[in-house]
């Protein structure tokens, strides 16, 4: 049973760059969740899909950000013209078919932006 | 909006010996759930215990255990016989049964386990 992968781990880019990252869910979840965490705090909550479709945004996901799970399996969030502030690790979780579900975490993508 | 404070930003406990670790939520909803993760230093977040609330009995997993007091709205984590891969951060977070389905976390606590 693998776990949930991300891709890259690490990704260091300039200020006003567009970078992209990738999440496998565990792969007979359904759900698929994307946290971002900065130093110091819990995670904090981006965006839920279900199956293929974005069913909830938070505020924190700017307009700079955009995420996408075309075919229901990986997933991608795309941040674009990065800023110093979105230095942080990104994390996926999934969860299974049932509403409530235990979500399990991802290592992570540790955004730093220069 | 719930949140949950965890009110404890570091502990220490010699190995063997018994730590509990602190959580208090806010909440008007009365179905939902509680979680407890641990996050190892530079490695991924895993799940500890997980509790629902209209469960009474208090969930247990080996040597980690819960108090959980619904109507106090609080939720400690207790870890027996500690052992040195215990030492993380550990975050609490706060589940809703119905509406929104992301995980609201606590700012967690950093548990150093001295030998």
């Amino acid at each position: 049973d693998t776990g949930v992968s991300q891709d890259p781990r690490h990704k260091i880019t300039k200020r006003g760059q567009n970078v992209t990252f990738r999440c496998d869910p565990i792969s007979e979840h359904n759900r698929l969740y994307w946290y971002r965490q900065t130093l110091g705090q819990g995670p904090e909550f981006l965006t839920y899909f279900q199956n293929e479709a974005q069913l909830e945004k938070s505020r924190l996901l700017s307009d700079r950000f955009s995420a996408e799970r075309p075919k229901g399996s990986f997933s991608t969030l795309e941040i674009q013209r990065t800023e110093q502030g979105d230095s942080a690790m990104y994390l996926c979780a999934s969860s299974g078919q049932v509403r409530g579900g235990t979500q399990y975490f991802g290592p992570g993508t540790r955004l730093t932006v220069l | 909006a719930q949140t949950v404070t965890q009110s404890q930003p570091e502990m220490s406990v010699q190995e063997a010996e018994t730590v509990t670790l602190s959580c208090t939520y806010d909440t008007s909803e009365s179905d939902y759930y509680l979680f407890w993760y641990k996050q190892p230093p530079s490695r991924q977040m895993i799940l500890v215990i997980r509790q629902e609330a209209y469960k009474q009995q208090n969930a247990t997993e080996n040597r980690f255990s819960v108090n959980f007091q619904k109507a106090a709205k609080s939720f400690s984590l207790k870890i027996s016989d500690s052992q040195l891969g215990d030492a993380a951060m550990y975050f609490c977070a706060y589940g809703l049964q119905g509406g929104s389905e992301k995980l609201v976390f606590g700012k967690g606590t950093k548990l150093t386990v001295n030998p």
